[in-house]
């Protein structure tokens, strides 16, 4: 596709629950991106890949946090025992350079 | 690892003023700059960026310059329209290494034209 998609656009959790986020890059892209973005409009890096390897994962609190980009399959971020903290809305952008990153409209999550 | 400091936080104009935001960055190895527009709900969208091998970059009403020495970078939007109202972001993505590309964004600056 010609934009990157994101699945859902809403997703409410219980604290401790599972919650899973879906991102499809554009076509053609190698690279994407996970940010998450907290009050006050501050992103943090999570990950990024390059088709499905791992490039650089030191935003990522593994302890609760996984990340997958497979072939032929939309990528997704997985968080374990939701926190409160957590609450956030989550973007994927896909690049085909590592430097032009397009966003898509993001993936807002509230732990309750 | 990058820093980057953005300017105002809030800026208010009338319509069909300019409006200029200013950005500086840490890493004098960073090559790319680019700026997003985030509307209330949605993504960042890239509108402009500018790479550290030219000065100057524009595109319509909207213009981006690049001071290397000084390593600080501003965007410049002419003739505002209301339309223009939203939060826009710089960013410096890291040089090299295994944190190439990852973006560092600005504190983000919240842009309001009134009619």
């Amino acid at each position: 596709g010609e934009e990157v998609a994101q699945t859902p656009k809403h997703l409410v959790r219980g604290e401790g629950q599972k919650a899973k986020l879906y991102c499809a890059p554009i076509k053609g892209h190698s690279y994407v991106f996970w940010y998450q973005q907290v009050l006050k409009n501050e992103f943090k890096f999570l990950i990024s890949f390059q088709n499905e390897n791992v490039f650089d994962e030191t935003g990522m609190p593994k302890e609760r946090f996984s990340a997958k980009c497979l072939p032929n399959s939309p990528c997704s971020l997985e968080i374990q025992a939701t926190k409160l903290e957590d609450s956030a809305v989550y973007f994927c952008a896909s690049s085909p350079s590592a430097n032009e990153q397009f966003f898509g409209p993001g993936t807002r999550l509230t732990v309750l | 690892g990058e820093n980057v400091e953005q300017h105002p936080s809030t800026l208010s104009v009338q319509e069909g003023d300019s409006a200029v935001i200013k950005c500086t960055y840490s890493d004098s190895a960073s090559n790319y700059f680019p700026w997003y527009k985030q509307e209330l709900g949605k993504g960042p969208q890239l509108i402009i960026d500018i790479r550290s091998n030219v000065g100057e970059k524009k595109d319509q009403r909207i213009a981006v310059t690049l001071n290397k020495t000084a390593k600080h970078f501003s965007l410049h939007i002419t003739e505002t329209q209301p339309e223009d109202s939203a939060v826009y972001f710089c960013a410096a993505p890291h040089a090299g290494g295994t944190s190439y590309g990852k973006l560092t964004f600005g504190q983000g600056t919240i842009l309001t034209v009134h009619p």
